[in-house]
């Protein structure tokens, strides 16, 4: 069974700082169904990365995602207060076709 | 503009089945590629994939729920329902749908606000 496992599990930094948030999945997985989200407290979640490295529409470039096989990367720069939150990683596994998702990184103001 | 909103009952007893109704709009569930997926968050917890019905009828769930999960559609109501039986108190939580983008790698682009049920006798 495959796993995504994320790093940090909290992040502590101050606005204007940069984040380096990691997702490793257990075994090699396509980079073309890797996604990140962020979500706020009582919101649902919002895409952020799509295909490991693509920006959802409206996303700043401030976001960027990286990786291939098991190892993923989202790093924010210049954080702004609206980004504290937490984030997933997400996978679409094709065999047997489902979704599994990270167990998040939570994004705290230091 | 594509948007979805999950409705159904807040409080359900324990045994019962749980039925959500996921309504879209923005587009018709027709075109290929495009689905609905359904994803629910335990209080405090991370996000679980829980089904996903696709343009064409196919329908696929998580092999971990597969023998209580049911979802179904509503081609003239714009409709996708989510049918859970047998519930218990670990099936507290909010539940989502979203649309599964087949311009953007089949991605879960686009979510609704979700819906809190608690299974409480």
């Amino acid at each position: 069974e495959i796993v995504l496992a994320q790093s940090p599990g909290t992040l502590s930094l101050s606005p204007g700082e940069s984040a380096t948030l990691s997702c490793r999945a257990s075994q090699s997985v396509s980079s073309s169904y890797l996604a990140w989200y962020h979500q706020k407290p009582g919101q649902a979640p919002r895409l952020l990365i799509y295909g490991a490295s693509r920006r959802a529409t409206g996303i700043p470039d401030r976001f960027s995602g990286s990786g291939s096989g098991t190892d993923f990367t989202l790093t924010i720069s210049r954080l702004e207060p609206e980004d504290f939150a937490v984030y997933y990683c997400h996978q679409y596994l094709s065999s047997p076709p489902r979704h599994i998702f990270g167990q998040g990184t939570r994004l705290e103001i230091k | 503009q594509i948007t979805l909103k999950e409705s159904g009952p807040t409080l359900v007893k324990p045994t019962q089945t749980l039925t959500l109704t996921c309504t879209f709009s923005g587009f018709s569930l027709d075109n290929g590629g495009e689905g609905v997926g359904w994803i629910r968050q335990s209080p405090g917890k991370a996000l679980e994939w829980l089904a996903l019905m696709y343009w064409d009828d196919e329908k696929r769930y998580s092999p971990s729920l597969e023998n209580r999960l049911t979802v179904t559609r509503d081609t003239s109501k714009n409709q996708v329902v989510l049918t859970l039986t047998n519930v218990d108190h670990v099936d507290t939580g909010t539940y989502f749908c979203a649309y599964r983008d087949p311009w953007q790698l089949g991605t879960l682009t686009i979510w609704g606000p979700g819906t809190m049920v608690t299974v409480s006798s």
